[in-house]
């Protein structure tokens, strides 16, 4: 069993969807980043928390640490919101932390 | 400020050849990180290094080593190269280690 668990793997939405991507982990983390993956290659940080919540336009991030769960959400989706959605738990604390990667869920949002 | 850089982008090598990567920091970030994209494995974390020491390594072979200069700047590299190497490396800066990372464009190497 991966460490790190996404769900779903693959997700198609028409735009103006409101989307949700889960992210469970299994071991203790210090904290959570949530990445942005487009075709090219190129990844962007979307978010790092380690508590509660966090927004970002219309992104929003949450995480609750007691259920080992973190959600991406995505309001008013855009075509240009496909892209694979990574999540990655950072364990160990600070300068010796270790980042473990889920699989990725890739969206994909029809005009 | 400019992002992240490496070089080369693109890169074909043969079995058993060595290969060399670098990566720019974001001026002033100390913490370079390096990681391994297949489409089998996903992301995987290779190593971080931190004012020119590495913090932390990940389960890779010896064959998979790197260093960091006194500007910041990270070069890794792979030694006997074997066909499993064949991957996109991306390396991620950030102002300290364990903070948010901001990722270069990645160099994808094809081992033939």
């Amino acid at each position: 069993k991966n460490e790190v668990e996404q769900s779903p793997q693959n997700l198609t939405a028409q735009e103006g969807e409101f989307i949700t991507i889960n992210c469970s982990y299994s071991v203790g983390i210090s904290a959570l980043h949530w990445l942005q993956q487009h075709p090219g290659g190129g990844i962007v940080s979307l978010f790092m928390l380690s508590s509660g919540k966090k927004k970002h336009g219309r992104l929003i991030a949450t995480i609750n640490i007691q259920e080992k769960h973190s959600s991406l959400h995505i309001t008013a989706s855009h075509p240009r919101d496909s892209a694979v959605y990574i999540c990655a738990a950072l364990v160990g604390g600070g300068s010796q932390g270790n980042l473990i990667f889920g699989k990725g869920t890739k969206l994909s949002v029809k005009p | 400020k400019a992002g992240v850089t490496q070089t080369p982008r693109y890169l074909i090598k043969t079995r058993g050849q060595q290969v060399t990567l670098s990566c720019s920091p974001i001026s002033g970030h100390r913490s370079v990180s390096w990681y391994q994209q297949t489409p089998g494995q996903g992301l995987q974390f290779l190593f971080e290094y931190f004012s020119e020491t590495q913090r932390n390594k990940g389960n890779f072979p010896g064959r998979f080593s790197g260093r960091q200069f006194s500007n910041s700047r990270s070069e890794m590299n792979v030694s006997t190269l074997e066909l499993g190497d064949s991957a996109l490396y991306l390396c991620a800066s950030s102002l300290e280690a364990g903070g948010r990372q901001f990722f270069g464009p990645g160099t994808r190497l094809t081992v033939l």
